[in-house]
């Protein structure tokens, strides 16, 4: 089975701090994925890796930054966290295929609260 | 542009009660995948199905069935006999053909409350 597993289920930080978001997949998965889930919206991407070292922006990238140094790792850094970004983060992980057809597995979410 | 709608925003039935929650989805290209996900309470979004743009038929998995209609670009989702455990948030998400960096574009949600 697909795994994917993130570094904290809850936080709580404070307004100006750096938080990091960690997330490891165990599948040999090219592509990796930061989502965020907010109440009416659904999920939004934030990030996304194709590759080790690749990254490019998804829909909300503002205030956000991400690094993927190894295949099996994909972090999420709020480089200055605000309380606008409190919100359900999700990681998911997929093979690289064609026509759009690969299935995406998710991790089981960190919650964030800013204060 | 892709986008997808679930129109329902939340749902409540009683046990044993069949539900079926909305996806209507847009989307220009003519291959294509959609999804169907659950989040329970524990918050990991667990995969359902996947389906791709030119299998129409209807699938059956036990008490949950998709009913894909191009010709409405909808692909509703029915829970037969619905249990306490089937509690959740829904959702259904589209990728297309030319999506090499695999994006889903997900819908808002459906959660869906089922009372004993």
């Amino acid at each position: 089975d697909v795994k994917v597993t993130q570094s904290s289920r809850y936080l709580v930080k404070r307004t100006g701090e750096k938080v990091f978001l960690e997330c490891v997949q165990d599948m040999d998965h090219e592509n990796m994925f930061w989502y965020r889930q907010d109440p009416g919206l659904g999920l939004r991407l934030i990030y996304f890796s194709y590759d080790v070292k690749m990254k490019e922006k998804g829909d909300i990238p503002e205030g956000y930054s991400v690094s993927r140094e190894k295949k099996e790792r994909f972090s999420l850094i709020l480089e200055s966290a605000s309380t606008n970004q409190t919100s359900m983060y999700l990681c998911a992980s997929s093979k690289t295929g064609t026509f759009g057809k690969e299935t995406q597995y998710f991790g089981p979410g960190t919650r964030l609260l800013v204060l | 542009a892709q986008k997808v709608t679930q129109a329902q925003t939340e749902i409540s039935v009683v046990e044993k009660e069949d539900v079926t929650l909305d996806c209507v989805y847009e989307t220009r290209d003519t291959t294509y995948y959609l999804f169907w996900y659950k989040q329970p309470p524990s918050g990991e979004l667990v995969f359902l199905i996947r389906r791709n743009s030119f299998d129409e038929q209807n699938e059956i998995s036990g008490r949950y069935s998709w009913n894909f209609q191009k010709s409405t670009s909808s692909f509703n989702f029915t829970i037969t006999a619905s249990q306490v455990v089937d509690s959740a948030v829904y959702f259904c998400a589209l990728s297309e053909a030319g999506n090499y960096g695999q994006n889903f574009v997900f819908g808002p949600g459906t959660r869906l409350s089922v009372l004993p």
